[in-house]
């Protein structure tokens, strides 16, 4: 089974600036895929950014990027030039490659808070 | 931009009732999943259904609940006889491709008294 952990549950920063949220997960598949959802208080769980294990490129999504460490099992989330929207619930999560099902296993969350 | 549509967004519900929580999946996605989130608590998968079959369920997902795809575009999660701790947001999702990133609802908060 597959298990996925976000250690800090809440962070703050100041708008504009840089912030790092991490993740570490376990598995011992070899194919996967891990994302970032960010859910709003308006509840929506958006996806942010998704990362394919066998891509060794760290993903980047305008101010989002991740950096994916394969062997460290680390999947963490930096949001650059932070926007008050940016506040939000953030859940990384993990999908393994399969022929079915498929479903998401998802951390505990980080709570970002961007203050003015 | 197409999305996922849960209805109620709030249900409230005696125990021992049952509820039915609607979802309507984007329409060309093929995957529909089901998942709970306890308040404070991590989101949980309980059930995936593709080809109008279940092809994966969690230990939650007994026999109080099932899943329903009745008419080509709504998608129902009923629970027979609810409990207190069935009090949860519940999340519709849905996907185009097998490896593709799911696709969320709003949710139904649903609180049992």
């Amino acid at each position: 089974a597959q298990t996925v952990t976000q250690s800090q549950p809440e962070m703050s920063v100041q708008e504009a600036e840089t912030v790092t949220l991490s993740c570490t997960y376990d598995t011992s598949e070899s194919n996967y895929y891990l994302f970032w959802y960010k859910q709003p208080p308006s509840r929506q769980m958006i996806l942010v950014i998704r990362q394919e294990a066998y891509k060794q490129q760290n993903a980047t999504e305008n101010r989002f990027s991740v950096n994916f460490q394969k062997a460290a099992k680390s999947f963490s989330l930096k949001i650059s030039d932070s926007q008050l929207g940016d506040t939000a619930m953030y859940f990384c999560a993990f999908m393994k490659q399969e022929t079915s099902g498929s479903r998401l296993t998802f951390g505990e969350g980080t709570q970002l808070t961007v203050n003015p | 931009e197409p999305e996922v549509t849960q209805t109620p967004s709030h249900q409230v519900t005696q125990m021992g009732q049952e509820v039915i929580l609607r979802c309507v999946p984007i329409s060309n996605h093929l995957y529909f999943y089901w998942y709970r989130q306890i308040l404070g608590q991590k989101v949980e998968f309980l059930v995936s259904f593709y080809n109008n079959e279940i092809s994966e369920k969690s230990e939650i997902f007994d026999d109080q609940f099932s899943v329903e795809r009745p008419d080509g575009s709504n998608f129902t999660l009923k629970i027979r006889s609810t409990k207190l701790e069935d009090s949860a947001m519940y999340f519709c999702a849905s996907k185009w491709g097998l490896n593709q990133p799911q696709h969320f609802g709003d949710g139904t908060r649903l609180s049992i008294l």
